[in-house]
Formats: C-alpha cells, structure tokens, sequence
C-alpha cells in the first residue's frame, strides 16, 4: 500500500527563516503530487500540486515544491516564512489513474513573530 | 453554496449512541470522500464514492462505520454505538474526476465528541 512520510511532525521558526519540510511516499509509478494547509480554526486548502512538466511547482502565498522522482520526494519550501504562515501542512499523494489521495501525517509549523 | 458543506459543525454525544454527519459536495462533484482526522495524527481516509457507489470503503475502522450517498449529492456517514476513541474531526471531500488528478476540495468537518 502506498505511504507518505512527513518526518518534520512539529517545526518552530522564526520570522523571516527559511522553510523546508519534507515529504516522501512509497509509491514506484506515476503519481500527483499535492501540499494541503490547514491554517487555525480554518478547513484544509490546497497550497500546490504537481501534475506533470516542471518538477519545481510555485504555490500561493510564496510556497514552492520540488519533485525529485529519483528520491520519491516532494519538500515544500518558502524563502522567507511570516506569521501568518502558522498552520498544520498535510502532503498528499494520488497514484495516477486511481482514486482519492493518501495523506502524511502533517507538519505542525509554528513561526513565533 | 460555492464549498462542501457539512453538518453539524460540533456535536457532543454519550458514549453508545448513534450518530450521523451529513456531507453535502460541491455540485457537480462526482467524487466524494470521507476523511478522519483525530488530535496529533494526520488525515486517516475512510471511504470514497464515485457517483452512488463505494468502490473504496477500505478505510472505514469498524462495522459500526457505514456511509451512503443518494443522487449522487449529498452523503450520510453514520457512526453506531459511538465510542469515546470515535472523537475525531471528520471531514468530507468532492473533486471532479480524481484519476486525472483534480483537486480535492474539503468542507469544514464535524467535530465530534464522545463523552
């Protein structure tokens, strides 16, 4: 059965830090990749996904993704992280051609002002 | 509305009654998908349906766990005999087709609390 890996389950940053969290998953085939972020108080939003193309993919708000096949991996990254940036980041992968999506375990990231 | 909707947003219940949480997708979803997130641990997948059917009900923990969706709209997920370690955020899902790799959009969830 596939598996996403999120090994970061808690994260405290500084404002203005550099940001990495990473993700991995266990599945050999042709996936969609995709960042989910849950921000206080608020339901689960997409950041960003991977489809095909360019492996490094741009979100909203700054974020950015890189999907390095050879490692099964897809890090989120920001250069510089805010405040607001406080939320809960889900990694989820779909295998292409099936259905639904299977999630890590989240990142609890908390960027102290 | 323009989201998934789901209902109640909280509910309390006593330990061995029943409950149900309703889920109503975005129109024209085809897919919908029941999630379960408890405190400290990620996002644990219940059951999927595409249109009315359940092609994926794998997920669901126990035989007191049952879900179902008419017209292809809004969907049920009913918890029997609750029990306290039930206490979790649920959440509901729609998406177009999936296997292309639509995006999953989630509702709010329901809190629910089994005291």
């Amino acid at each position: 059965a596939q598996s996403v890996s999120q090994h970061n389950h808690h994260v405290i940053l500084s404002e203005a830090a550099s940001l990495e969290l990473g993700c991995n998953y266990s599945y050999g085939g042709t996936v969609n990749l995709f960042w989910y972020v849950q921000y206080p108080g608020q339901h689960l939003q997409l950041l960003l996904k991977y489809f095909s193309g360019d492996p490094l993919v741009k979100g909203i708000k700054g974020f950015e993704a890189e999907f390095i096949k050879s490692k099964f991996s897809f890090n989120l990254r920001k250069p510089s992280v805010q405040w607001s940036d406080t939320a809960e980041y889900f990694c989820a992968v779909n295998e292409r051609g099936a259905d639904g999506l299977t999630f890590g375990k989240g990142t609890h990231l908390i960027i102290q002002p | 509305g323009a989201g998934v909707s789901q209902s109640p947003s909280n509910k309390v219940t006593e330990k061995g009654k029943d409950v149900e949480l309703r889920c109503d997708p975005i129109s024209g979803h085809t897919a919908l998908y029941w999630y379960r997130q408890s405190l400290g641990q990620g996002l644990e997948f219940l059951i999927y349906f595409q249109g009315n059917s359940a092609p994926d009900k794998s997920g669901l923990p126990s035989d007191r766990f049952s879900a179902e969706r008419t017209g292809g709209s809004v969907s049920t997920l009913t918890i029997q005999r609750t029990q306290q370690e039930d206490s979790a955020v649920y959440l509901c899902a729609s998406s177009f087709d999936p296997s292309s790799g639509n995006t999953i959009y989630f509702g709010e969830g329901s809190w629910l609390t089994v005291v």
